[in-house]
């Protein structure tokens, strides 16, 4: 059981490239996340999907796109790398339901020079 | 804006003393509170959980005090052991949508 897996674990890009980062899980959720984590900020959320189909902005949306393929998959997409998206992202999955546990996976350090 | 307040930023305590983080909230809607912990280079991973119609829940070492009124809860870790040393989060969710906010989080660091 894999859980919550993130490719890739490390990437560096240089500004005004593109990337997207990829999130699988296989504990059948409903409700994926990505967030962004920096020092002293916490988690932050960017994007989520409540279910297969649909998206909603979080927090801190500008800069990034989101797909959510299918019940599995929630991708994270940077159009156009900035030195401000310098940060570790990381996506999740829960059920729907309110008091259940969000699953995270490792974690995917991005740097943009 | 952040819906979910923590505090401190880091916290150094001895061996075997009492750890405790503190969170507010804004957001009355909020009805499940978990606290995540993490270590570096992983994920974070759900430690303990609380729902607003308790005001304590106690799990080994770590317990959760909640206060309704005050819209404030806290972590506290007894007996910390430096196997504790790890980034703590509070978070909150509501029954109205999924979304998971979470607290700025607290580095936790314990001597030996």
């Amino acid at each position: 059981n894999a859980g919550v897996t993130q490719t890739p674990k490390f990437q560096v890009l240089k500004t005004g490239q593109s990337m997207t980062l990829q999130c699988a899980q296989d504990m059948n959720h409903n409700s994926m996340y990505w967030y962004r984590q920096d020092p002293g900020m916490g988690l932050r959320l960017i994007y989520y999907s409540a279910s297969e189909g649909t998206t909603d902005k979080g927090e801190v949306p500008n800069g990034y796109n989101v797909s959510r393929l299918n019940k599995r998959e929630f991708s994270l997409r940077l159009e156009s790398a900035a030195p401000s998206q310098t940060s570790v992202y990381f996506c999740a999955s829960s059920d729907r339901r309110s008091n259940t546990e969000a699953f995270f996976g490792q974690g995917t350090r991005l740097t943009v020079v | 804006q952040q819906q979910v307040k923590q505090s401190p930023q880091s916290l150094i305590v001895q061996k075997g003393g009492i750890s405790i983080i503190n969170c507010a909230y804004e957001n009355t809607a909020f009805d499940y509170f978990p606290w995540y912990q993490q270590f570096p280079g992983k994920g974070p991973a759900l430690l303990i959980a609380i729902r607003p119609d308790v005001s304590e829940k106690k799990e080994g070492r770590f317990t959760i005090s909640f206060n309704k009124s005050a819209k404030q809860f806290s972590l506290h870790i007894m007996d910390s052991q430096p196997g504790d040393s790890a980034t703590y989060f509070c978070a909150a969710r509501g029954t109205s949508g999924s979304r998971l906010t979470f607290g700025e989080g607290t580095q936790l660091t314990v001597n030996p």
